[in-house]
């Protein structure tokens, strides 16, 4: 049974980037699933951030894209979140999450890290 | 971007009874549907996927239908740890996946 959980700080300042780690034990990373970020302000819906294939191979959503980077580290077993420029409206609850074979589906979720941007 | 969009928003049902909740695309997701269990302070879980088949470990009492732009997650009969948020998610046109914006399920 794979598990994940998101490390980082949180509290972030305005402009800054913020920064995230999950951690997959239980399985490797390098298995053949897609790796994925999902956040949800509070009070309204989940939000997909973005994946990483253990491959490398990347999807964001169109409305991050600009200010989002993913990518993994096999050696540590992990793979990261970077949100740049941030606001106040990237304050959220950020979720990494496993979405086993050819994706879309998320079956292992963390358990979740409140991120407020605040000065 | 597909929206989707869950009715009721929040459905009141006693332990024992039948619950049925909708979601509603923007355009077709074909079967390409899922959903969610979210309590308080906890992530989601994942209960269906691709329309009506149940994740590892689902009880059947939770069941999903529908095709196309309609879709139906029924709890046949309620137990007291069924009380959540449900959400509804798409992977039929993506990037991005899209969530529904949730249904809460409390006990009446």
């Amino acid at each position: 049974q794979v598990q994940l959980q998101e490390s980082g700080p949180g509290l972030v300042k305005p402009s800054r980037t913020l920064s995230l780690t999950c951690a997959v034990s239980g399985g490797s990373i390098s298995s053949s699933n897609w790796w994925t970020w999902v956040r949800q302000p509070p009070g309204k819906r989940l939000e997909w951030i973005g994946e990483i294939y253990d491959g490398g191979s990347t999807n964001y959503n169109p409305s991050l894209k600009s200010r989002v980077t993913i990518s993994v580290d096999s050696s540590e077993n992990h793979f990261s979140l970077k949100v740049k420029s941030v606001t106040a409206a990237d304050t959220a609850v950020y979720y990494c999450a496993r979405a086993a074979g050819i994706g879309g589906w998320f079956d292992s979720w963390g358990q979740g890290i409140l991120v407020t941007v605040s000065s | 971007e597909i929206v989707l969009t869950q009715s009721p928003a929040t459905l009141s049902l006693s332990p024992g009874e039948r619950a049925t909740l909708s979601c509603r695309a923007s355009q077709s997701v074909s079967s390409y549907l899922a959903w969610y269990q979210q309590k308080p302070g906890q992530a989601p879980r994942l209960l269906i996927y691709d329309t009506s088949k149940r994740a590892t470990g689902i009880p059947a009492r939770f069941s999903g239908s529908g095709s196309g732009t309609d879709f139906t997650l029924t709890i046949s009969s309620l137990e007291p740890e069924d009380f959540a948020v449900y959400y509804c998610q798409q992977r039929s046109n993506w990037p991005p996946y899209t969530f529904g914006q949730g249904t809460k399920l409390e006990i009446k």
